[in-house]
């Protein structure tokens, strides 16, 4: 499967516990995104990475949460000391340089649950 | 703050027939429209991407319009059958993705 893919697929923490996903990306693309998405809500923007240059974050990306892409392929996500309000589902995205007016490709998707 | 937003926000219909969501966008900054479809427990998978005024795309019995002077989007399905159940996202692309919070739909047998 040369799509983008997450792990975990599914997360359970409880409050004030650190989690950290990962994503792997489709192995030529520059770009990887973060999403946060909640129900009802839309995928909003967390951060962007070029190559390993983390070239954007949301001003949703409070200090708990961090994200690295170290050597420019795959790229983790961690959230300390995790908040109820923090449960959702993280969605990470990549694309070429050259794609198309930035046309994505999505993971699965990580869904956190903060009890 | 960028505003996308999709209606309905969720509808049933029955096999067979026929149905449209639409999108709405700031029509400023604007360089392209992407639609996508997310099936519970898949990716989002990309359906269109849209950049020209009156662009018409279509693809099996899916298609879409765009009209960037007064900031809509349409997604037409044709013949609706049950695979077709899932959110319809739609994205404005200009600075930055903003999604809009999706259309549910759900295609009774």
């Amino acid at each position: 499967d040369t799509g983008v893919s997450q792990d975990p697929r599914h997360k359970i923490t409880k409050r004030g516990q650190n989690v950290t996903f990962r994503c792997d990306p489709i192995s030529e693309h520059n770009r990887l995104y973060w999403y946060r998405q909640t129900l009802g809500q839309g995928p909003e923007f967390l951060t962007y990475f070029q190559n390993e240059a983390q070239l954007e974050k949301s001003r949703l990306l409070s200090d708990r949460f961090s994200a690295e892409r170290p050597k420019g392929s795959f790229s983790t996500l961690e959230i300390q000391r995790t908040e109820q309000g923090d449960s959702a589902m993280y969605l990470c995205a990549s694309s070429p340089v050259s794609g198309i007016a930035n046309e994505q490709f999505f993971g699965p998707g990580t869904r956190l649950t903060v009890l | 703050i960028l505003n996308v937003e999709q209606s309905p926000q969720s509808l049933h219909v029955q096999e067979g027939d026929s149905t449209n969501f639409t999108c709405s966008f700031p029509s400023s900054n604007f360089y392209a429209l992407h639609w996508y479809r997310w099936e519970t427990a898949k990716s989002p998978e990309a359906l269109f991407v849209m950049t020209l005024n009156g662009d018409e795309k279509k693809k099996g019995r899916i298609s879409a319009t765009l009209n960037t002077k007064e900031g809509y989007s349409y997604l037409y399905i044709k013949g609706s059958q049950p695979e077709d159940s899932a959110t319809y996202l739609c994205a404005h692309y200009g600075q930055n993705f903003v999604f809009g919070p999706g259309t549910r739909l759900s295609v009774l047998p």
